[in-house]
């Protein structure tokens, strides 16, 4: 079956640590998001990707970092930087053309312990 | 940039209408979408709207005013399960690339 799967649905973490979450779509979408959703609020956009090796910073970018060397995949790793990474981490995908709607993998609930 | 404005909450009975408004500034628009999130779950997928006016899909309709920067979603025979929050997200072009962004979403609470 097609879809977008986020791995892990749990994780937690121990401050200073940098960690990864992991984000794949056998959709064959070329466009690829993350988000982050702090308790009662909506969806903040961190990064996006249109292809594979470019991607662009969302509005809250700092703290994190991304790759894109697959259509595939675009992880999100969460660095020491990022002061207040707690949250709800949301992957989507979409076709290039953006007149479709963004399908959304199940998320991350990312604790910092 | 984009600015997306909706009702923090909002609570309607079980059986009837209600309106959830969105209203938007940006500088491009490449449509507009609504989602539908219950708690501690994925956003999922309810209407789009491009072109302006009235989409309408089984109990569920959005409408579009792109002169006015203005959407709304009309949920209509309400049911318990319709208690969730409502995003509203706008699609921006930008160079070579597209943006979705989200408004802070509406809590809807349905009411016996």
């Amino acid at each position: 079956d097609g879809g977008i799967t986020q791995s892990p649905k749990y994780l937690f973490r121990k401050e200073g640590q940098n960690v990864t979450l992991s984000c794949e779509q056998n959709l064959n979408h070329d466009a690829m998001y993350w988000y982050r959703q702090d308790p009662g609020q909506g969806l903040r956009l961190i990064y996006y990707s249109q292809i594979v090796n470019d991607f662009q910073k969302g509005d809250i970018a700092e703290g994190y970092s991304v790759s894109r060397e697959k259509k595939e995949s675009f992880p999100l790793t969460v660095t020491s930087a990022q002061k207040n990474p707690t949250a709800f981490y949301l992957c989507a995908s979409s076709p290039w053309t953006g007149r479709t709607e963004a399908f959304f993998g199940q998320g991350t609930r990312l604790t910092v312990v | 940039g984009q600015n997306i404005d909706q009702p923090t909450e909002m609570t309607a009975t079980e059986g009837a209408i209600v309106q959830i408004n969105c209203t938007y500034q940006t500088s491009g628009f490449n449509g507009l979408f609504w989602y539908q999130q219950h708690a501690g779950e994925a956003p999922t997928f309810l209407s789009y709207n491009v072109l302006d006016g009235l989409e309408e899909k089984g109990r569920f309709s959005s409408f579009l005013s792109r002169s006015k920067g203005y959407s709304y979603l009309l949920l209509k025979e309400l049911q318990m399960k319709d208690s969730a929050s409502y995003l509203c997200a706008v699609m921006e072009p930008g160079a070579g690339s597209y943006q979705l962004t989200f408004g802070k979403g509406t809590k809807l609470s349905v009411i016996p």
